[in-house]
């Protein structure tokens, strides 16, 4: 079964400082790789995901991600951050049938002022 | 609808009591999943269905809980006898196809606190 660690669980961070949250994967075969982030009393909101082809991915509100392979890593990143930018985030993984996605159990990046 | 609509938003409850929790997916998507998220915690699968095929059931936690979900549209999460440790946010998805290449849209969440 494919498992995905998030190894900050939380992440204090001062706001315009860039930032990275890291995940790995367990799975060694293709995968689908997504990031989420929550707002407090929300729901899930996909930032970025990666399928195929280039392994740099783009996502909303200024954010990427790298996929590397060999690592099985998938770690977010934003250049600079914003107040706006406190919330929970979820990185997940499936494979390229049906299952469903595994979430990690998230990392809480603080922006502070 | 424009997105995935899940009621109540809160919910409190007796132990013991049942529950029911509903989730109107985006017209369209074949595929609805719920999950649980624990306080301080990942999201934790429970039930995936799929068009007409049978759903998949694997991370149902144990006999207490169920789920229906009528052709592509409103699905029903019922816990019965609950239980304390059932205290969590359930979180409804959905998603246009059955490819895992879709990503998921999340309703807000039903908060639900066994007393």
């Amino acid at each position: 079964a494919q498992s995905v660690t998030q190894l900050d669980s939380q992440v204090p961070v001062f706001e315009e400082a860039p930032v990275e949250l890291r995940c790995n994967y367990s799975s060694s075969v293709s995968v689908y790789l997504f990031w989420y982030v929550q707002y407090p009393n929300q729901g899930l909101q996909l930032l970025l995901k990666y399928l195929s082809g280039s392994t740099l991915v783009k996502g909303i509100n200024g954010f990427e991600a790298e996929f590397n392979k060999s690592q099985t890593s998938f770690h977010l990143r934003k250049p600079s951050v914003h107040i706006s930018d406190t919330a929970e985030y979820f990185c997940a993984v499936s494979d390229r049938g049906n299952t469903p996605l595994v979430f990690g159990k998230g990392t809480r990046l603080s922006v502070i002022a | 609808g424009a997105g995935v609509s899940q009621s109540p938003s809160n919910k409190v409850t007796e132990k013991g009591k049942d529950v029911e929790l509903r989730c109107d997916p985006i017209s369209g998507h074949t595929a609805l999943y719920w999950y649980r998220q624990r306080l301080g915690q990942g999201l934790e699968f429970l039930i995936y269905f799929q068009g007409n095929s049978a759903p998949d059931k694997s991370g149902l936690p144990s006999d207490r809980f169920s789920a229906e979900r009528t052709g592509e549209s409103v699905s029903t999460l019922t816990i019965q006898r609950t239980q304390q440790e059932d205290s969590a946010v359930y979180l409804c998805a959905s998603r246009r196809g059955g490819g895992g290449n879709y990503g998921y849209t999340f309703g807000s969440g039903t908060r639900l606190t066994v007393v």
